[in-house]
């Protein structure tokens, strides 16, 4: 089993809906979460950041996190174009340091058709 | 504001050979990490470096190593280039120093691999 499991896609939805993106993990030592954005041919972007169990929104995005579950949300509200990308969702056990690494979801492929 | 920059943008290798990606960190960071994003995957840590010393690594054979220089710039080798070694390989960057235990990665935009 996958430490971080994501469902890779792809996914196509008109302009306007409301998209929901999931990953579940194994490991209990993760106690970071964040969602990446990635453009084609470019760098993993940060989008959300978060620590706690429960909901941090930040504009038209809401990170939702769920660690007795073992399972991460990132709902974008009103999506537009420009919001088709592929989205990572990562995770780890610190939050920064010296001994700092990343584990990776697959990454979900999103398309809004406008 | 710089942010992280890496080079070249595309290399194309011949299985065998060695290759040596660079990459210079966001300003004001000193710690960069190296990750290798295969095609419809997502990127895998391949090690970590801050103060010139290689701090974590993952799953990567001796093939590949690495390098900090006293500028916080970093460089990627790997040797014996296999078929499978092609990829997009990313430089990130985040300050460990004074203890900034919150200080998310942030990534450059890759160098693109090719191995024929």
């Amino acid at each position: 089993q996958k430490e971080v499991e994501q469902d890779p896609g792809p996914l196509s939805v008109p302009e306007g809906a409301i998209v929901s993106l999931n990953c579940t993990y194994s490991n209990s030592a993760f106690q970071y979460f964040m969602w990446y954005r990635q453009y084609s041919r470019k760098g993993p972007e940060l989008l959300m950041y978060t620590y706690s169990s429960g909901n941090k929104e930040d504009g038209r995005f809401t990170a939702q996190v769920d660690k007795s579950s073992k399972y991460i949300s990132l709902f974008i509200r009103d999506s537009q174009p420009s919001d088709s990308a592929t989205y990572l969702c990562a995770m780890s056990e610190r939050s920064g340091g010296s001994n700092y690494k990343l584990t990776f979801g697959k990454g979900t492929l999103l398309t809004v058709n406008p | 504001d710089a942010g992280v920059t890496q080079s070249p943008t595309h290399l194309i290798k011949t299985r065998g050979q060695q290759v040596t990606l660079r990459c210079s960190p966001k300003s004001g960071h000193d710690t960069v990490s190296w990750y290798q994003q295969a095609l419809g995957q997502g990127p895998q840590f391949i090690f970590q470096y801050y103060e010139e010393e290689e701090r974590q690594r993952g799953n990567f054979p001796d093939r590949f190593s690495g390098h900090q220089f006293p500028n916080y710039s970093s460089e990627l080798n790997v040797n014996a280039l296999l078929l499978g070694d092609s990829a997009l390989y990313l430089c990130a960057s985040s300050l460990a120093r004074g203890g900034s235990y919150n200080s998310p990665l942030h990534f450059g935009n890759g160098t693109r691999l090719t191995v024929t």
